[in-house]
């Protein structure tokens, strides 16, 4: 069964330095996401991405972020400049979006820890 | 806006009995519902989910969930919990009728299943 798929699990980084987490859709998707989980926290919007432009995302995701498909099968998630705050669990989603199909599949996580 | 809410953070059951999450959504339109679960350390499972059609919704490992609209509810059960069941539930909206594709996760159920 395709699955979504992210590198690194897991990630140590210093503040301030920049961090590309990634992201393989399943390969028949057209949507693709970003949520993010601190500790002890719900699942939270970052961004939604269709057709090469982002579609829609939260206050969350500022100027230190942004997004890409840089070759058609990855999906990247940039943080600029990182905080201690960004430490949290990074997950990808990918939805078909055709029809009824409504279900986003989500990849198995990066967990970040901005030290 | 949506939004959703799950009425218990933590449940205890012991093995063998029956299981029920409580979720509460609000939605301005149609609401499409799901429940993900969340082993230890893993990513996002989809569980089941609701998108208009049966109000009886038959998901994974024996769980199903029930949306009733006049209650604004869609609790999660199970007859029969088994040890492999402990993990994090996360009950989730989408309205695709507003075009936000984004899901709004509730905060989460940690169910303990006791010998």
């Amino acid at each position: 069964e395709p699955e979504v798929t992210q590198t690194p699990s897991h990630q140590v980084t210093q503040m301030g330095q920049e961090v590309i987490l990634r992201c393989v859709p399943i390969s028949n998707h057209l949507y693709f996401y970003w949520y993010r989980q601190i500790l002890g926290q719900k699942v939270e919007f970052l961004v939604s991405f269709y057709n090469n432009e982002i579609s829609e995302k939260s206050e969350i995701f500022d100027d230190q972020f942004s997004v890409e498909r840089p070759d058609g099968s990855n999906f990247t998630l940039k943080i600029r400049s990182t905080k201690l705050e960004d430490s949290a669990m990074y997950f990808c989603a990918s939805w078909l979006g055709l029809g009824i199909e409504e279900t986003q599949y989500f990849g198995p996580g990066t967990r970040l820890l901005v030290l | 806006a949506q939004s959703v809410t799950q009425l218990d953070s933590h449940v205890s059951v012991s093995e063998g009995t029956p299981v029920l999450l409580r979720c509460n959504y609000s939605s301005s339109y149609s609401p499409s519902l799901f429940w993900y679960v969340q082993h230890p350390n893993k990513g996002l499972q989809l569980l089941l989910k609701y998108t208009s059609a049966a109000t009886l919704v038959k998901g994974i490992n024996g769980f199903e969930a029930e949306f009733k609209k006049s209650e604004t509810s869609f609790h999660l059960t199970k007859p029969s919990a088994h040890m492999s069941d402990a993990a994090e539930y996360f009950c989730v909206v989408s309205s695709m009728d507003t075009g936000r594709r984004a899901l709004t996760f509730g905060s989460g159920t940690r169910l303990q299943v006791q010998p």
